[in-house]
């Protein structure tokens, strides 16, 4: 069976420090990737996604970036955080190629940037 | 453009309410529709889901009906109980390449006892 793990599950964070979220799937091969962001109260917002390794699109211009470099791993990063970069951070997959799949989610990650 | 509508929350009920959470879509072509539900503190879960037009989703004592023609996904079940209390989101994948999914706002349903 396929599984996602996302880590860590809650940090706090200074303002201007680096950030590292980890998330990595297991049981599949070639899936796409995605992160998403759920500010509080709000809905999801879609940051990007990946399709294969080192394949990276970015829905939304800001100061995160992301990277694939294995196939089933999947990083999100900021070098320098913002306040507004506090929320709850999904990572989630869904099978390549595949036209009337399902996104399955990992745990999330609660970032709070002081 | 792809987007997709859902009513605001929070919706609050009494135990073995009927629940209807409405969810409007636009696409263009044949998009699959999905739930999702968000228990606290947790990720998302799928709930239920419906490929084509006409199809029915079920799960849990949920159900929603694909309709193409009123481009509607409303979610309903018949019997709320105090566990269903969680924020749940109406998506639709629109099949591309990439599978990219578009999320509703999330609708927020609390069951009081």
């Amino acid at each position: 069976s396929q599984t996602i793990h996302q880590w860590p599950a809650t940090l706090v964070q200074p303002v201007g420090s680096p950030l590292s979220l980890e998330c990595t799937v297991e049981g599949t091969s070639n899936p796409n990737l995605y992160w998403y962001r759920q500010a509080a109260g709000r809905g999801l917002q879609l940051l990007f996604y990946s399709v294969g390794i080192g394949q990276i699109s970015s829905e939304v211009p800001q100061n995160l970036s992301a990277s694939r470099p294995q196939d089933r791993q999947f990083i999100l990063s900021s070098k320098k955080l913002l306040l507004s970069d506090s929320g709850f951070y999904l990572c989630a997959w869904s099978r390549g190629g595949s036209v009337t799949g399902e996104l399955f989610f990992g745990e999330g990650s609660r970032l709070t940037v002081l | 453009g792809n987007s997709v509508t859902q009513m605001e929350g929070p919706v609050t009920l009494s135990e073995e309410a009927f629940l209807t959470i409405n969810c409007t879509y636009t696409a263009t072509g044949y998009p699959s529709l999905f739930w999702y539900v968000q228990y606290p503190g947790e990720g998302l879960q799928l709930l239920l889901k419906a490929t084509k037009a006409d199809d029915k989703g079920s799960n849990k004592g949920f159900e929603a009906t694909y309709r193409k023609e009123t481009t509607s996904f409303h979610l309903e079940k018949g019997s709320v109980q105090v566990s269903d209390s969680a924020v749940y989101f109406c998506a639709l994948n629109h099949g591309d390449n990439f599978n990219k999914f578009y999320f509703g706002s999330g609708t927020k349903l609390n069951v009081k006892p």
